[in-house]
Order: structure tokens, then C-alpha cells, then sequence
């Protein structure tokens, strides 16, 4: 979707280092939702963040959304081959819970 | 357990044909989705339902077709209408209707991966 873009497409880290993925919209966001897929299977829910803006962690994972930018960050500190996968985000523009618009995803792969 | 199953895994699917895929889920959810998955384009939506015997089209609904005849079963049908239909589908439900305000999470089923031979 043009309306939600992902940056980057694909990221390559070795293991232990830390990563951030992006997730920008062109439109004001009721909610951004965190998926993870690992390839050919389903999504896996990391994190929901409300509209007006906050902070939310998972053991190493921390998401973030900026209401000013429209934009959500996630970030994984001290990567592990675990955390491999497609990382998608999600967009409520509706308020209409689950109806989601979703981003291109980020293919993440670990180096150990 | 409870959870939302899609099957088949793998389909092929002959030119011309039509093939319905499974969904089911024994949460209790009110709402169910289908959403197809192509490389670097992210998921789409092409149907959902809030309710029994009720359902909407998404962005990307030309050429499916769905039925909701009970709560806990959303199959699509992928038509011969369909001129693309190789892709990866993701059937999803939650907890709330689409018109609630509270936002939860959907689960996403393993996906169907279609394939036309």
C-alpha cells in the first residue's frame, strides 16, 4: 500500500546487533499494529499502539509511534537468529478495529 | 486449544477452476477476514465479516466470493474471474466487530498458498 511504506525492505544484521524498522503513513493513524510473520506461515501480534502516541517492549523488542510524524518505529536490541523473519505493519485509519491497511513488510535475517 | 485453521496448506489450482478455501476458528470471534499476501505489496483485504450471514467487500474483491453461514467458518471462493490468483491468503479473526471502537488484535491463521498450474 502507497499509503503505509516500510523502510527497509530487507535487512541483514549480525547476530547481537541492534535494528530499527520504520513504518511510515500518509494518513492520520487511528492505531499501528506489529506483526511478525516467518515465511509462509501466519502473523504472529507483537504490539498495538494508539493514536495520540506511546511506547510499548516485549522482552527485546520495543515499539514506538510519533503521532507528530506518523510514523511508528521497532526496534530489537541484541538480535537474535529467532527474530528472523517478515516484520509487517498494520494501520487503523478507521477506527474500525481490525480492518488494517498493511505495509510491505521488512525481511529481516539474523547472522549468527 | 482454541485457534483459527486455514487448509489446505498448499493448493493448485488449474486454470479455469474454481477452489474454495477453509477457514475456521473456535475463539468465539464476531469477526473474520481474508486478506491476500503478494511479495513486497503486504496484505490486502478482500472480504470480512461482522456477523453471521453478513459480509463486506474489501479493496481487492473482484473475482471471490465468500459465505458466512456460520460463526466460526468464513471459506472463500477463489472464481475463475480471478486473472491472478497465485498468492498466499491469510484468514484472520477477532474479537470485536469492525465498528467497535476498542482496537484489539486479530489472529491470523497459517495461510493457503494458491498456486494456478
Amino acid at each position: 500500500s502507497q499509503e503505509l511504506e516500510q523502510s527497509p525492505q530487507s535487512l541483514i544484521v549480525q547476530e547481537g546487533k541492534n535494528l530499527t524498522i520504520n513504518c511510515t503513513s500518509s494518513k492520520t493513524l487511528y492505531g499501528l499494529y506489529w506483526y511478525k510473520q516467518k515465511y509462509g506461515e501466519g502473523l504472529i501480534f507483537l504490539m498495538m499502539l494508539q493514536k495520540g502516541g506511546e511506547e510499548k517492549s516485549h522482552e527485546k523488542i520495543t515499539a514506538k509511534l510519533d503521532e507528530k510524524k506518523q510514523q511508528s518505529s521497532l526496534h530489537i536490541t541484541a538480535s537474535q537468529p529467532s527474530h528472523a523473519g517478515i516484520y509487517l505493519c498494520g494501520a487503523d485509519y478507521n477506527n474500525a478495529g481490525n480492518m488494517l491497511t498493511f505495509g510491505g513488510g521488512t525481511r529481516l535475517m539474523v547472522k549468527p | 486449544d482454541g485457534g483459527i485453521t486455514q487448509s489446505p496448506k498448499y493448493l493448485f489450482r488449474k486454470e479455469g477452476q474454481n477452489v474454495t478455501l477453509s477457514c475456521e476458528q473456535n475463539l468465539n470471534h464476531d469477526a473474520m477476514y481474508w486478506y491476500r499476501q503478494d511479495p513486497g505489496q503486504g496484505l490486502r483485504l478482500i472480504y470480512y465479516s461482522q456477523i453471521v450471514n453478513d459480509f463486506q467487500k474489501g479493496d481487492i474483491a473482484e473475482g471471490y466470493s465468500v459465505s458466512r453461514e456460520k460463526k466460526e467458518s468464513f471459506p472463500l471462493t477463489v472464481t475463475s474471474a480471478q486473472k491472478n490468483p497465485t498468492a498466499f491468503y491469510l484468514c484472520a479473526s477477532s474479537i470485536d466487530s469492525p465498528t467497535r471502537t476498542m482496537n484489539t488484535e486479530a489472529f491470523f491463521g497459517q495461510g493457503t498458498r494458491l498456486t494456478v498450474v
